[in-house]
């Protein structure tokens, strides 16, 4: 089974800076990651699939990049709505199987 | 826009089979080449993925899981329906149905599952 593992767990930030979350996959998903924004009592929200590409309706200051074990994804400036715990996500080939990273939590400083 | 809504008891007991049932709104379940899954969230811990089905009924599901659901769909009915067998309090969880093509890219709401005697 491959496991991803998010770092950091917490990440305490101001609006307007910029945000780095990592995921490291302990072998290689090509470019099978997405990325999801969780808030409390809500569902995931799809931010980026296939490593880079944006879902519909996310703004421009997500972005995500990365292949083979290690990935990112970069909020360029930081907005109050963002703060919330993002989760990555990746697809083995065959047999099909998801699994999610433990999820970094985004915070205000 | 095409909606996802997750329905079924919130208590089950030890033992018994989990049911829930996710009524897909604003679209044909049989449209587009889209796969339809089930995945869970225990409070304040992670996501795991439980399976999925395509509208041919063909599925996978999570090997850690396998021996104890069956995902199930009815076109007719625009739905999809999750039983996982021999539940414990493990099993207690927020349950979401999601639409799944390149990710999963749109969410029921959740239905929380309370497994308890």
């Amino acid at each position: 089974e491959i496991v991803l593992t998010q770092s950091p767990a917490t990440l305490s930030l101001s609006p307007g800076e910029r945000a780095t979350l990592s995921c490291r996959a302990s072998q290689s998903v090509s470019s099978y990651l997405a990325w999801y924004q969780q808030k409390p009592g809500q569902a995931p929200r799809l931010l980026i699939y296939d490593a880079s590409n944006r879902a519909t309706g996310i703004p421009a200051r997500f972005s995500g990049s990365g292949s083979g074990t290690d990935f990112t994804l970069t909020i360029s400036s930081l907005e109050p709505e963002d703060f919330a715990v993002y989760y990555c996500q990746q697809r083995s080939n065959w047999p099909p199987v998801y699994t999610f990273g433990q999820g970094t939590k985004l915070e205000i400083k | 826009q095409v909606q996802l809504q997750e329905s079924g008891p919130g208590l089950v007991k030890p033992s018994q089979t989990l049911s829930l049932t996710c009524t897909v709104s604003g679209g044909s379940i049989s449209s587009g080449s889209y796969y339809w899954s089930w995945i869970r969230q225990p409070a304040g811990k992670g996501l795991e993925w439980i399976g999925r089905i395509y509208t041919s009924g063909s599925t996978n599901y999570n090997p850690s899981l396998k021996s104890r659901v069956t995902i199930s769909v009815d076109t007719s009915k625009n739905q999809f329906s999750l039983k996982l067998s021999s539940v414990t309090a493990a099993d207690t969880a927020v349950y979401y149905c999601a639409r799944l093509q390149d990710a999963f890219d749109i969410w029921g709401q959740g239905t929380m599952v309370t497994v308890s005697s």
